[in-house]
């Protein structure tokens, strides 16, 4: 089914570890970006790829880095991670039209 | 500075009465689109409706309308006919300036009582 693949669904990492979080979408779409949402809260931006080769910061990057590998893939990385990075992540695609952002099923984090 | 607000925390309704779920924004952008999401429990984002600043009508998609008015920057959701499937949380989003940029407001639970 054409959409936005996220990888993993849960994980759970140590305070300090590592980790890349993976998004694809095969619907072709230019620009991707990377949400958080914290209880309670809306999804804030942390970064976003406008195009192929193109990365830029969003509201929230401190402690994230991204890669836009290709068209297709755009990955999240968390180099040391912290308990304040606990939270639901959620890739997007979009090609710019009305109808807007397809969001992925979401990657449940916890740093303890 | 670009900004969504929703004001309503949480929201309820009886089934079958309609509903607006408030939402005001803040941009200096002529050019701007605004959305709205609905968050069900299990998480997922899904798109409900979109509003251009540039349309001339209010958008419909079946049950849902969005009430747009331009001067007073607000983006109203209407439900008409509440179904116990609409409770969940609602986002309004904003679609401004470069890059395609989408900014979220806190949202609004929705819970549709029997």
């Amino acid at each position: 089914n054409a959409g936005v693949t996220q990888t993993p669904k849960f994980q759970v990492l140590k305070t300090g570890q590592s980790m890349t979080l993976q998004c694809a979408q095969d619907m072709n779409h230019n620009s991707m970006y990377w949400y958080r949402q914290d209880p309670g809260m809306g999804l804030r931006l942390i970064y976003y790829s406008a195009s192929e080769g193109t990365t830029d910061k969003g509201e929230v990057p401190n402690g994230y880095n991204v890669s836009r590998l290709n068209k297709r893939e755009f990955s999240l990385r968390l180099e040391s991670a912290a308990p304040s990075q606990t939270s639901v992540y959620f890739c997007a695609s979009t090609p710019f039209d009305r109808d807007g952002y397809t969001f992925g099923s979401g990657t449940r984090l916890t740093v303890v | 500075a670009q900004k969504i607000t929703q004001t309503q925390p949480g929201m309820f309704v009886q089934e079958k009465e309609a509903v607006t779920l408030d939402c005001t924004y803040d941009t200096s952008d002529p050019s701007y689109g605004l959305f709205w999401y609905k968050q069900p429990s299990s998480g997922e984002m899904i798109f409900l409706i979109y509003q251009g600043s540039y349309d001339q009508q209010n958008a419909t998609e079946g049950r849902y309308s969005l009430n747009f008015q331009k001067a007073r920057k607000s983006a109203n959701l209407v439900i008409s006919a509440s179904q116990l499937g609409d409770s969940a949380m609602y986002f309004c989003a904003m679609r401004s300036g470069g890059y395609n940029k989408l900014i979220f407001g806190a949202g609004t639970r929705l819970a549709v009582h029997p």
